[in-house]
């Protein structure tokens, strides 16, 4: 059975940094692509970024500079360094395993619960 | 800003069929990429619905199907049941942002 679970949110400055985490089991985790997608309060879903397998990465335009996405395939773990945070990246960050034929194709086949952001003075 | 739009709320009552649009554009859709859909309970995260615009993955009931033609998706329920009751969203890759997108997201209403 996949598990996905985020951990390392909370309540952080804006201009301040956090480093999130999810933890994945139930599958090969080296070969697939996750990624981190974000849901603010009463709003759609934001992709943030994706890393494939072998360390590959991509970012939303709204993120990128601030934001680092990596993983530990040892340790089965996904992480999201985010530095100089703004009001408007409070939100729930989602971990998601990607599955599909291609990177222009993939689907988020396996969410986890989610972790709260909240950027606030 | 999504670059895909879906209408807002949609609303049927228990039997009916209800149909969720999602409209792109030429650097998403109309390209060929695939469109997934997404259902989202209140208060919990979202779960695969259909994926490669019209397949479902083991355990969605087969009133949930999908289409997909020139810029626009679509899901359709039928035989629309209260547990139905959800936030939906499609999702697909755009070649101009190199990323993925999702819908501006439908509230299914069960009546």
């Amino acid at each position: 059975e996949v598990k996905l679970l985020e951990s390392g949110g909370g309540l952080v400055q804006p201009g301040g940094s956090l480093r999130l985490s999810c933890a994945a089991s139930g599958f090969t985790f080296r070969n697939f692509a996750m990624s981190w997608v974000r849901q603010a309060p009463g709003k759609g879903l934001e992709w943030v970024s994706l890393i494939f397998g072998p360390g590959g990465t991509y970012y939303a335009d709204s993120v990128k500079g601030r934001f680092t996405i990596s993983r530990d395939n040892s340790k089965n773990t996904l992480y999201l360094q985010m530095n100089t945070l703004r009001a408007e990246d409070t939100a729930v960050y989602y971990c998601a395993k990607m599955d599909g034929i291609d990177y222009n194709n993939y689907c988020f086949d396996y969410w986890g619960p989610g972790t709260l952001v909240i950027v606030s003075s | 800003q999504s670059v895909l739009t879906q209408p807002p709320s949609v609303s049927g009552a228990p039997g009916q069929r209800v149909t969720v649009s999602c409209t792109g554009r030429s650097s998403n859709i109309e390209t060929g990429h695939d469109v997934h859909w997404y259902q989202q309970l209140p208060g919990t995260a979202p779960k695969l619905l259909i994926y490669g615009n019209t397949n479902r993955p083991s355990g969605v009931p087969d009133r949930f199907s999908g289409s997909k033609s020139g810029t626009s998706a679509s899901l359709t329920i039928t035989g629309l049941q209260a547990e139905d009751e959800a936030d939906y969203y499609c999702q697909s890759y755009d070649s101009t942002l190199s990323g993925s997108v999702f819908g501006t997201g439908t509230k299914v209403t069960v009546l």
